[in-house]
């Protein structure tokens, strides 16, 4: 069983809609970090939360340590946030889910 | 700030052969890793190093080598390269081993002939 499961798998949105992913866990951690990935390019750290709410500029992450889930939010997407976000945990090391595919259409 | 660097950003070899993968990071951090990533799979650790000269086997060590003989680089060696190694090999480091940032380089994609 995947110990980290990200969801949606695949997101679909128009320009300027909001989008929401999901990430949750099945073990025992006090850091979750959210990361982007464009095909082909680099690994790009988002935001690093260990617990409660945190904000980058159009970005939020949530994550409830207790209830072992983490969200991030994207307001007002742009087409230049299509990509793959994903999250991990650490857990003495980063425990990775497969991602969400984001895709934002004009 | 810092960047890591990972060269080449291409490698092909043939299968059976030995192939080497350099990682150089300078914002002087401890820990470095080395991560494999596969097609719709999420990363997998193959190495990491928590100081010069110490190395630790991730979960997918089998098959691979590495070296940390300076603080700023590490290195990853495919000892015998196999047709379904073909994946991207990321680099990273962190300031220490856990509850840190980590932060990652572009990558090498290897194909294996």
């Amino acid at each position: 069983e995947q110990q980290v499961q990200q969801s949606p798998a695949s997101l679909v949105l128009q320009e300027a809609e909001n989008a929401e992913l999901q990430c949750s866990f099945s073990i025992f951690t006090n850091q979750v970090q959210w990361f982007y990935q464009r095909p082909g390019g680099r690994l790009v750290s988002l935001l690093y939360n260990p617990s409660g709410t945190k904000q980058s500029g159009r970005l939020t992450s949530t994550t409830v340590i207790k209830e072992r889930r983490s969200s991030l939010h994207i307001s007002s997407s742009q087409i230049t946030d299509s990509g793959t976000y994903l999250c991990a945990i650490d857990n003495y090391q980063l425990i990775w889910g497969s991602g969400t595919k984001l895709i934002i259409k004009p | 700030g810092g960047i890591i660097t990972q060269t080449p950003k291409f490698l092909i070899g043939q299968e059976g052969q030995k192939l080497t993968l350099k990682c150089q990071q300078n914002f002087n951090h401890d820990t470095m890793y080395w991560y494999r990533q596969d097609s719709g799979k999420g990363l997998r650790l193959i190495y990491y190093s928590i100081t010069e000269n110490d190395l630790q086997k991730g979960d997918l060590s089998e098959g691979y080598d590495a070296s940390r003989e300076k603080k700023s680089s590490f290195s990853l060696t495919v000892t015998s390269a196999q047709k379904n190694e073909m994946a991207v090999f990321l680099c990273a480091s962190s300031i220490t081993r856990a509850n840190t940032e980590v932060f990652f380089g572009k990558g090498t994609r290897l194909t294996v002939v």
